[in-house]
């Protein structure tokens, strides 16, 4: 079974600009999360998604948002880009609401200069 | 919010010593998670404890729950170099089995063979 997939791995972005990551979770998962991992923050909770409605949601500004397809496929976008937005920003899946063990991705590295 | 502490924030040991991370939590968890990521890679989850006083083994590997389900340890006996890496714990606020995952800041470990 193929895993976690994350589209683009890295990419370069200004400052200003908005991005859009993608994640493909492990076939047959419903539940997608992303996380900002910074090697000053660890590992930050962005947002959960579940059959495409959002469930859980952290402590970032407005900036960030997401969403999940039918398909359980899921997407974050990042509006007005800052240098500190630079981080892997990891996704992670499990099946559903019964099942805790989440599988992560490789992770999208985003530098923003 | 919710906090999750993890100490020692480095650790270096010579192969064959043992190793201990703690988790410390602000509120009541109704579960914790652990997870190792190796250099380079992206966290891979170990095991989920869910009760108070819960003990898991996995080979060389100890994890423990604590009795008011706020605190948590991994320990590794007799390391090897293969335990490179950074370990997690990752816990979800108490009422809730779904409530949004709070990681620690990691232990990252190095074993000098």
């Amino acid at each position: 079974k193929a895993g976690v997939t994350q589209t683009p791995r890295y990419l370069i972005k200004t400052r200003g600009q908005q991005v859009t990551l993608s994640c493909s979770p492990i076939s047959g998962h419903r539940s997608v999360s992303w996380y900002q991992q910074t090697p000053g923050q660890g590992l930050q909770f962005l947002f959960e998604y579940f059959s495409e409605t959002q469930r859980n949601k952290g402590n970032f500004p407005g900036r960030f948002s997401g969403r999940q397809f039918s398909n359980s496929r899921s997407e974050m976008n990042v509006s007005t880009l800052e240098l500190g937005d630079s981080a892997l920003y990891l996704c992670a899946s499990n099946r559903d609401t019964t099942s805790y063990e989440q599988y992560f991705g490789p992770g999208t590295r985003l530098t923003v200069t | 919010g919710q906090q999750v502490m993890q100490i020692p924030q480095y650790q270096h040991v010579q192969e064959g010593e043992d190793f201990t991370t703690y988790c410390n939590s602000s509120t009541t968890l109704s579960n914790i998670q652990w997870y190792k990521q190796r250099p380079g890679g992206h966290p891979v989850f170990l095991i989920q404890l869910v009760k108070s006083g819960e003990v898991k083994k996995q080979k060389r590997l100890t994890f423990q729950f604590g009795e008011a389900k706020k605190n948590s340890s991994l320990h590794i006996t007799a390391t090897q170099t293969t335990d490179v890496g950074t370990y997690f714990c990752a816990g979800r606020a108490g009422g809730t089995s779904y409530g949004k995952l709070t990681f620690g800041q990691g232990t990252i470990l190095t074993v000098h063979p």
